[in-house]
């Protein structure tokens, strides 16, 4: 199993232009999310899915759009890139026992820079 | 919003020393995540804490969740260089499970 798995690991925007983080699991979780982590603020939720055709915000969604039209997969979209939006960007997935998460499944993360 | 609080915010020790590393949530915990970061790399999940008192081992690391549930306490044992690195608490709120909140993380560096 490849567990998370995030594309691309490095990337270079330009202010203004758009671009997709990949982000898939193969682990049948119905639970994603994704995260960006910036010094001194610790990990964000920017928004997450409970299921396929299911998302909603997190506490940090402006300038990000998701979709989940499958359980594998979780884009996440940058739709006008802005400096304000560099950071490091996590996916997560995990799945329901009960009324609780389990545990998290981080990506390796992506690492982006607007200039 | 709930909000956590790490302390310190980091951390250098010799190896082979004890550390502490707290939690501490501004709203009452419905469970309270631990897991470890390295440097430019994904999060490595740890242990979870569920119950007032609970208190989980693996290998040198303990954690515990105290009785009131708005504090977390993650201990490790005879530190080792390979214990380096980012430590991050996650809380889930009540009512919403989905977002867990995550504090800021300790770093830790320890000493050969």
């Amino acid at each position: 199993n490849a567990g998370v798995t995030q594309t691309p690991k490095f990337q270079v925007l330009k202010t203004g232009q758009s671009m997709t983080l990949q982000c898939a699991q193969d682990m049948n979780h119905e639970y994603m999310s994704w995260y960006r982590q910036d010094p001194g603020m610790g990990l964000r939720l920017i928004h997450y899915s409970v299921g396929a055709g299911i998302t909603d915000q997190g506490e940090v969604p402006n300038g990000y759009n998701v979709s989940r039209s499958t359980t594998e997969d979780f884009p996440l979209r940058l739709l006008s890139a802005a400096p304000s939006q560099t950071s490091v960007y996590f996916c997560a997935s995990s799945y329901w026992k009960g009324s609780l998460n389990t545990e998290a499944f981080f990506g390796q993360g992506t690492r982006l820079t607007v200039v | 919003s709930q909000e956590l609080e790490q302390s310190p915010q980091s951390l250098i020790v010799q190896e082979g020393k004890n550390l502490t590393i707290n939690c501490t949530s501004s709203k009452t915990l419905y469970g309270l995540y631990w897991y470890k970061q390295k440097y430019g790399e994904g999060l490595i999940f740890l242990m979870m804490l569920q119950k007032g008192g609970e208190e989980k081992s693996h290998e040198k690391i303990t954690a515990k969740l105290d009785e009131k549930k708005q504090q977390s306490s993650l201990h490790i044992t005879a530190s080792q260089p390979s214990h380096a690195g980012i430590y991050l608490c996650g809380a889930v709120p009540s009512g919403g499970y989905q977002k867990v909140t995550f504090g800021i993380g300790t770093k830790l560096q320890v000493i050969p």
